[in-house]
């Protein structure tokens, strides 16, 4: 079956340009997790939903960045007024269960390299 | 401090070789465990998830020592295909994941 998708691939902004960056997880699964990394750096955690609630929101690096999940199915990362140091891949990932546990493996989309000039 | 960390690398060894990745984690709440592969300019992958008594699947073994708060991650008889960013992975209050800065593994002929 299809695995988790991203949209577009490659994105390049202008500073201060707003960016929407699509996540499609695998269909059914219940979580949905978006991180950011930097070259040479782990994935940060940025977010998460359960089904269409946000949870978790402590990893955003402003207010400028906002995520969605209107339906619990499709997420949309937004960054607003897009800054150099925006500059990374994003990553989604899902997962079938609720919790993070051994067995409930965190599949990754190919993410979505965003270079701000 | 950051709250996962691991050695860092990089690891160059030749095919056959054994190498052992170490990662530290500093939260005790933390509840699970994994060690994630990572391609150049791709996405993670899991390896394996790591368990309280160990595991091993081929030439993979994971260990976990809670008092001391590490994990360690065993490859035997390295292959040239081994060749990748090795990430370790600590989750904390049942679904917020944190990722080390990873430690990259070159295996030569």
């Amino acid at each position: 079956g299809a695995g988790v998708s991203q949209s577009p691939r490659y994105k390049v902004a202008k500073r201060g340009q707003d960016v929407a960056l699509r996540c499609d997880p695998i269909s059914g699964h219940v979580s949905l997790f978006w991180y950011q990394q930097a070259l040479g750096q782990g994935p940060e955690f940025l977010t998460y939903f359960q089904n269409e609630a946000q949870l978790d929101k402590s990893g955003l690096p402003s207010d400028r960045f906002f995520a969605e999940r209107p339906e619990g199915s499709v997420s949309t990362l937004k960054i607003q007024r897009t800054q150099q140091e925006d500059s990374a891949v994003y990553l989604c990932a899902s997962s079938l269960k609720v919790e993070t546990s051994s067995g409930n493996e965190q599949f990754f989309g190919p993410g979505t390299r965003l270079t701000v000039l | 401090r950051k709250e996962v960390e691991q050695d860092p690398g990089p690891f160059n060894v030749p095919e056959g070789a054994t190498v052992a990745f170490n990662c530290t984690y500093s939260n005790s709440a933390s509840q699970s465990f994994f060690w994630y592969r990572q391609d150049c300019r791709k996405e993670p992958k899991l390896l394996m998830s790591v368990y309280s008594s160990g595991n091993e699947d081929g030439r993979f073994t994971a260990q976990l020592n809670r008092a001391s708060q590490y994990i360690s991650l065993l490859i035997r008889d390295s292959k040239l295909s081994d060749s990748a960013t090795y990430l370790c992975a600590v989750t904390t209050g049942g679904f917020k994941t944190i990722f080390g800065a990873g430690t990259r593994l070159f295996v030569k002929a």
